[in-house]
């Protein structure tokens, strides 16, 4: 019974170097997203993907990309690290259109530390 | 664009006080409405939702109405406990977009 599995839990980087956060489910959904959780501004939509091949920007895009080859996996790419970007990241997936009212299923999170 | 906006914390309680946490939003449709649960060092957990105006979501002793003519879908607890310490979290979603609040701190003392 994994759910959302994000890799690494902790992650140190100096400014410049780039890094990929990993997130894999297992339930078969087809809706994946990545949103970065902030002090005092709640969690904020990076990217998202309504199935395999098929992604879109949200909030706050800028610094990030995204594929998505498999339902499974929906890895987050900061390309050049920047301070700015020091933030817990959650990686969150649901069965349907959050519109249908079904909830997201959040990862424990990736805490990234930019110097 | 759609808002979500919840009280500031962090709420302190004492164990078995009355728990109130509010949420209000501003949306262009007609979203649906959650509140999920952080504990420390996880990710959110959905605590309860709501699809449509005057649905009461319930879970854990928790409640929350979506009431459509105040814009607003406030968490109550009759008798909050330690456990229930977490960070709180209100939602709408609309399409493929979900809003957050920016959260809502609680700490219940013995």
């Amino acid at each position: 019974n994994a759910g959302v599995t994000q890799t690494p839990k902790f992650q140190v980087l100096k400014t410049g170097q780039s890094m990929t956060l990993q997130c894999a489910q297992d339930m078969n959904h087809e809706y994946m997203s990545w949103y970065r959780q902030d002090p005092g501004m709640g969690l904020r939509l990076i990217h998202y993907s309504v199935g395999a091949g098929i992604t879109d920007q949200g909030e706050v895009p800028n610094g990030y990309n995204v594929s998505r080859s498999t339902t499974e996996d929906f890895p987050l790419r900061l390309l050049s690290a920047a301070p700015s970007q020091t933030s817990v990241y959650f990686c969150a997936s649901n069965s349907r259109a959050v519109s249908s009212g079904q909830p997201q299923h959040f990862g424990d999170g990736t805490r990234l530390s930019i110097l | 664009g759609n808002s979500v906006t919840q009280m500031e914390g962090p709420v302190t309680l004492s164990e078995e006080a009355f728990l109130t946490i509010n949420c209000t939003y501003t949306a262009t449709g007609y979203p649906s409405l959650f509140w999920y649960v952080q504990y420390p060092g996880e990710g959110l957990q959905l605590l309860l939702k709501a699809t449509k105006a005057d649905d009461k979501g319930s879970n854990k002793g928790f409640e929350a109405t979506y009431r459509k003519e105040t814009t607003s879908f406030h968490l109550e607890k009759g008798s909050v406990q330690v456990s229930d310490s977490a960070v709180y979290f209100c939602a709408l979603t609309l399409w493929q977009k979900v809003t957050f609040g920016t959260g809502t701190k609680l700490q219940v003392i013995p």
